[in-house]
């Protein structure tokens, strides 16, 4: 089956300092990626939906120059976090949308990569 | 390896019962969760079980058996807002997420 992978998996870093998060669909195309955040009750929202070779676009209330997102290539889209705080330590999920498969409305998930920001 | 696995799809009428199964195999557990997806739309969150049993929230009740690697989603009194797709998601002992690949419900009239 479709497979989604993040990288890394966690990550803690010092406020002021940018990280880079890798999501990457590891045995089909996506032209469509998402990424969210997943806050302490659970819930998912939705940050920003990448589009492979155009900009981003983001959900009202994201900030798109603190939460740079590139879609360089069909397989991997990559969410940066700059100049960190700690509010912005949370758990981030992305996923990725086959174009090609059975149901080209079905999402596939990452494992999640969870930042901490001291 | 880690997986899990719930139908693909299920068909079930209005005001009737339905019951969307998942089992998974981790490497530890730190918990279950199901969320709810209409197409086109984020995933909304539903519930969350780490401890074995039963938790009812309104319509929707989530149960779960750590020693079977087993969980359930169960809607009552279902409604043609019901029809969406049901995602079964584990976290395993790195909080990893693994997820299944959605169940599709199909509510008839």
């Amino acid at each position: 089956g479709a497979v989604v992978s993040q990288h890394p998996s966690r990550v803690i870093c010092k406020s002021g300092t940018s990280v880079k998060i890798e999501c990457r669909s590891l045995d089909f195309q996506a032209t469509t990626m998402f990424w969210y955040r997943q806050f302490p009750k659970k819930s998912l929202m939705l940050m920003a939906t990448s589009n492979e070779g155009s900009k981003a676009t983001y959900e009202q209330g994201v900030e798109k120059d603190k939460f740079l997102i590139n879609h360089a290539s069909l397989t991997l889209s990559t969410l940066t976090v700059t100049s960190a705080h700690p509010e912005d330590s949370s758990f981030y999920i992305c996923s990725a949308r086959d174009m090609a498969g059975r149901d080209s409305d079905t999402q596939y998930f990452g494992p999640g990569t969870r930042l901490t920001v001291l | 390896g880690q997986n899990i696995d719930q139908p693909t799809e299920m068909t079930a009428t209005e005001g009737a019962i339905v019951q969307i199964n998942c089992t998974y195999q981790t490497s530890g557990f730190n918990g279950l969760f199901w969320y709810q997806q209409h197409a086109g739309e984020a995933p909304t969150f539903l519930s969350y079980n780490v401890l074995d049993g039963l938790e009812e929230k309104g319509r929707f009740s989530s149960f779960l058996s750590r020693s079977k690697g087993y969980s359930y989603l169960l809607l009552k009194e279902l409604q043609m807002k019901d029809s969406a797709s049901y995602l079964c998601a584990a976290m395993d002992s790195n909080y990893q997420l693994i997820w299944g690949a959605g169940t599709k419900l199909i509510i008839k009239p």
